[in-house]
């Protein structure tokens, strides 16, 4: 079945520098989701992307997903202590199932 | 509004012990799923329903799981004969489904399973 990966799997960040993390498929995907998990809390639903080339903002994030759908990004900007958490990039099936990536774990220096 | 609630939040228990693990989504949510976090495997599907069927239930790994949804709203998630690999935390999350199109999940904050 389709798989993603997720890269980096670990970022270590000092406060108020940007950074981006990727999730990359072989295979055309037909949306992605975004979930963001606090240390100690579950999976938080961020956004979904549908469309080739989508790009969407939420505040200091910024979520694209590729031209050939086979990949996507979210890149933080002016990162805070309140960015800390994994975000996990996520497939879904017809039935809605999620398929997570290993998710990158974002630890923000002060 | 109430979000999705799941029982107990912490589990101990001899290897060998059955237990049941309780999800209750949000009202109105028609889909609800299982899945399983633990260290070496991330986060992994287990089971699907969609009201009190189970269309999709391909990622539970032996026959020692079996879940169940009742009044197409409460599931419970059982283990039997329980293995020390089975210790993890096990995620319910609930879903509106409609028109295709799909929909985000709103998970709830777990149980973490511990097998002695």
């Amino acid at each position: 079945g389709q798989q993603v990966m997720q890269i980096p799997q670990y970022q270590h960040v000092q406060e108020g520098e940007d950074f981006t993390t990727y999730c990359n498929s072989s295979t055309t995907l037909s949306n992605i989701q975004w979930y963001k998990q606090r240390p100690g809390g579950h999976p938080v639903f961020l956004i979904q992307l549908v469309k080739s080339g989508e790009v969407k903002k939420q505040k200091r994030l910024t979520f694209q997903f590729g031209e050939a759908k086979k990949n996507s990004s979210l890149h933080i900007t002016a990162t805070q202590t309140t960015d800390v958490g994994t975000y996990f990039c996520a497939l879904t099936d017809s039935w809605g199932k999620l398929q997570f990536g290993a998710g990158t774990q974002v630890v923000v220096t002060p | 509004g109430a979000g999705v609630s799941q029982s107990p939040s912490n589990k101990v228990t001899e290897k060998g012990k059955d237990v049941e693990l309780r999800c209750d989504p949000i009202s109105g949510h028609t889909a609800l799923y299982w899945y399983r976090q633990s260290l070496g495997q991330g986060l992994e599907f287990l089971i699907y329903f969609q009201g009190n069927s189970a269309p999709d239930k391909s990622g539970l790994p032996s026959d020692r799981f079996s879940a169940e949804r009742t009044g197409g709203s409460v599931s419970t998630l059982t283990i039997q004969r329980t293995q020390q690999e089975d210790s993890a935390v096990y995620l319910c999350a609930s879903s509106s489904m409609g028109g295709g199109t799909y929909q985000p999940q709103h998970f709830g904050d777990g149980t973490r399973l511990s097998i002695l």
